[in-house]
């Protein structure tokens, strides 16, 4: 099973609203990842968990919020978001192994527009 | 610094002809990886394949081929008899250890190239 699934599909909010993103996996990959991608341009990082614990923060404003609760859920907290921050959220997990890099699985998405 | 370049924004082509999009990559260095990922309409990326530096041959399946050469930093992908359920855009990605903060790459991609296959 190579799954990755994201919840919802589509998500309209208001800059005043709390919303999350929902991703899960059971590939018993230790790494996951958050994405966001602007029309016609590739994926951008944001967030990176490894074994739970978040590696990476790519200067993410703090309006965006991730947790990871499990090794296969991954969360990402929304609030007082902008119109710019309208995109595709892509959720994606991967093997994790010291001096390997592994191929990534990603989920669907979820569209977000900020109104 | 790592880059990855696709210098073809959009190809179209017929049904049935082969097409290469190009990937040229920058990076100090010596051991890293190379990948393609598909992203149909529907938005969801399909990892395609992941090749380290260590292996230049060319691999092919079904359709699919790729040339990977050290030589002129290019990791080439061709398909064969193009179907109109090739048209997506396609991101080849580099990852590599000098950017490791943790044992986790950050893999860079580059800017894609969107292929429209006409039937």
């Amino acid at each position: 099973d190579t799954e990755v699934t994201q919840t919802p599909k589509h998500l309209v909010m208001g800059m005043t609203n709390k919303k999350s993103l929902k991703c899960e996996q059971h590939m018993g990959h230790r790494a996951m990842y958050w994405y966001k991608q602007k029309a016609k341009k590739p994926p951008e990082l944001m967030f990176v968990y490894s074994y739970e614990k978040l590696s990476i923060n790519e200067s993410v404003p703090s309006r965006f919020s991730p947790e990871c609760p499990n090794s296969s859920l991954l969360n990402l907290h929304l609030h007082a978001l902008q119109p710019e921050d309208s995109a595709l959220y892509l959720c994606a997990s991967s093997q994790e192994e010291t001096g390997y890099s592994y191929e990534q699985y990603f989920g669907p998405g979820t569209r977000l527009t900020v109104t | 610094a790592q880059k990855v370049t696709q210098a073809q924004t959009e190809i179209s082509v017929v049904e049935k002809e082969d097409v290469t999009l190009d990937c040229v990559y920058e990076t100090r260095d010596t051991t890293y990886y190379l990948f393609w990922y598909k992203q149909p309409p529907s938005g969801e990326l399909v990892f395609l394949i992941r090749r380290n530096s260590f292996d230049e041959q060319n691999e092919i399946s079904g359709r699919y081929s790729w040339n990977f050469q050290k030589s002129t930093s290019s990791f080439n992908f061709t398909i064969t008899a193009s179907q109109v359920v090739d048209s997506a855009v396609y991101f080849c990605a580099l990852s590599g250890f000098l950017l490791r903060k943790t044992s986790y790459d950050k893999v860079i991609f580059g800017p894609g190239t969107s292929l429209s296959v006409i039937p």
